[in-house]
């Protein structure tokens, strides 16, 4: 079975400073690995993913991740936060096929001014 | 490019009353479809999805049930709303593929309360 896990429910973080966040994931094979950005009211967008290749993954709204097998990790990263990055980020996996993605109970990003 | 749709925006039912919301996509064919509900801003819960017409599978045993009676089309209904019905109600679409892996792509959202 394959499964996610966000293990911060809430990260804050000041206005131009470097933001991370965790996520690390499970499964039987090689993983395919996503990242999702929703704001109040909102859908969830879709940010990045990881396939394969390079394990640095860059994405939308210059948001980053990088693949770590040996720490079945997906970090999501910025290097410098803006205020309107607020809001709720999940982390979702997919093992193999035609199967639903797997999401992780999302992560709340504050950023203060 | 591809789209979806999903209506209405905003529903408030009486308890006991039915429901009925629907998604459509446009600019793909044969999509997967699905159907999740996020309570309390937070975790996504998967209630269906669906790979072709007619192919409907249920995550989670409830008074809701899914239809797709058309390739682009997905519809959430329910005889009887009942309290613990209320949320935000996602509607999303994917084509698997070597580059895509299953991206998945939503809707706006619907607020459903159950009063």
């Amino acid at each position: 079975a394959q499964s996610v896990a966000q293990p911060e429910d809430q990260v804050n973080v000041a206005e131009g400073n470097p933001l991370t966040v965790k996520c690390t994931y499970s499964v039987s094979g090689n993983p395919y690995l996503f990242w999702y950005v929703q704001y109040p009211n909102r859908g969830l967008q879709f940010l990045l993913k990881y396939i394969t290749g390079d394990n640095l993954v860059k994405g939308s709204y210059g948001f980053e991740a990088e693949f770590n097998k040996s720490q079945t990790s997906f970090h999501l990263k910025k290097p410098s936060a803006l205020v309107s990055d607020s809001a709720l980020y999940f982390c979702a996996v997919l093992n193999s096929g035609n199967t639903p993605l797997v999401f992780g109970k999302g992560t709340r990003l504050s950023v203060i001014a | 490019s591809q789209t979806i749709h999903q209506w209405p925006a905003t529903l408030v039912q009486p308890v006991g009353s039915p429901l009925s919301l629907e998604c459509t996509v446009e600019g793909t064919s044969n999509p997967n479809l699905y159907w999740y509900r996020q309570a309390a801003g937070r975790g996504l819960q998967l209630l269906f999805y669906s790979v072709g017409i007619g192919q409907i599978s249920s995550e989670v045993p409830q008074n809701l049930s899914a239809s797709r009676p058309q390739d682009r089309q997905f519809i959430l209904s329910s005889k009887k709303l009942l309290l613990s019905d209320s949320g935000f109600y996602l509607c999303a679409w994917s084509v698997l593929g070597r580059s895509t892996g299953n991206t998945i792509y939503f809707g706006e959202g619907s607020w459903l309360t159950v009063v």
